[in-house]
């Protein structure tokens, strides 16, 4: 899997928008932008994921830039239930059907201040 | 309903000893996976199985050892265990058939080997 890089840590207030960065300068065509969280004391959990176009659902948004090269997870409004260590991997939709499993990199630690 | 469970939560065990993980869930996915969660916080996948065929082994030592006894279920076996294995285990599951099937986790064993 291709690497990606994201900020250790990142502090944000209570019930405003965090803006989640990952860069992957490396991204392949076949690379989905994947996002997974791992709340304390608890297993990693997907957030969101997409290829091109920008995707939402009701935990987050994903916006993608034009070239791939760079992503953002967006929430909307955190809450303390939203520290966690947020993870940005790329899976490539050609490695088996999706049974090689996650390749997962250090991520961003998010700090929600009340 | 917990979709993917672990047991036990917690193990405390002593050099040499052998011991096993259960991992079971109910998802109907038909790939599972162990991970490996160092003090760092690394995650690290372990093993994939797929159809009760291993498809993934990351240079584990041999002395763990998965078993699937049918597609919900995935233990992991340690024998003569070691300091170094002392980590939280995470178990996962996906369905291969759908490229980009996310991975559901566990909450963890953690197992300290003293």
């Amino acid at each position: 899997d291709a690497k990606t890089t994201q900020p250790n840590s990142m502090e944000s207030n209570e019930e405003e928008p965090v803006h989640l960065p990952c860069n992957h300068s490396t991204i392949s065509g076949t690379d989905y932008i994947h996002w997974y969280r791992q709340l304390p004391s608890q297993g990693p959990e997907y957030v969101i994921h997409g290829l091109t176009s920008n995707v939402n659902n009701r935990m987050a948004s994903l916006a993608i830039a034009e070239d791939r090269k760079s992503s953002t997870l967006i929430l909307h409004r955190a809450t303390l239930r939203d520290a966690a260590v947020y993870y940005c991997i790329l899976r490539s939709w050609y490695s088996g059907g999706g049974a090689d499993g996650l390749t997962f990199g250090k991520g961003t630690h998010l700090i929600i201040q009340p | 309903d917990t979709a993917v469970s672990q047991t036990p939560k917690y193990l405390v065990t002593q050099m040499g000893n052998d011991k096993s993980i259960k991992c079971e869930q109910n998802l109907g996915h038909d790939t599972m996976y162990w991970y490996k969660q160092d003090s760092k916080k690394f995650l690290k996948i372990m093993f994939s199985y797929n159809n009760k065929e291993l498809i993934i082994n990351e240079t584990v030592p041999n002395r763990f050892s998965p078993k699937s006894p049918d597609k919900a279920h995935l233990n992991l076996h340690i024998n003569s265990l070691e300091l170094g294995d002392s980590a939280v285990y995470f178990c996962a599951s996906s369905q291969r058939s759908s490229y980009n099937s996310p991975l559901h986790f566990g909450n963890g064993t953690r197992l300290t080997v003293t």
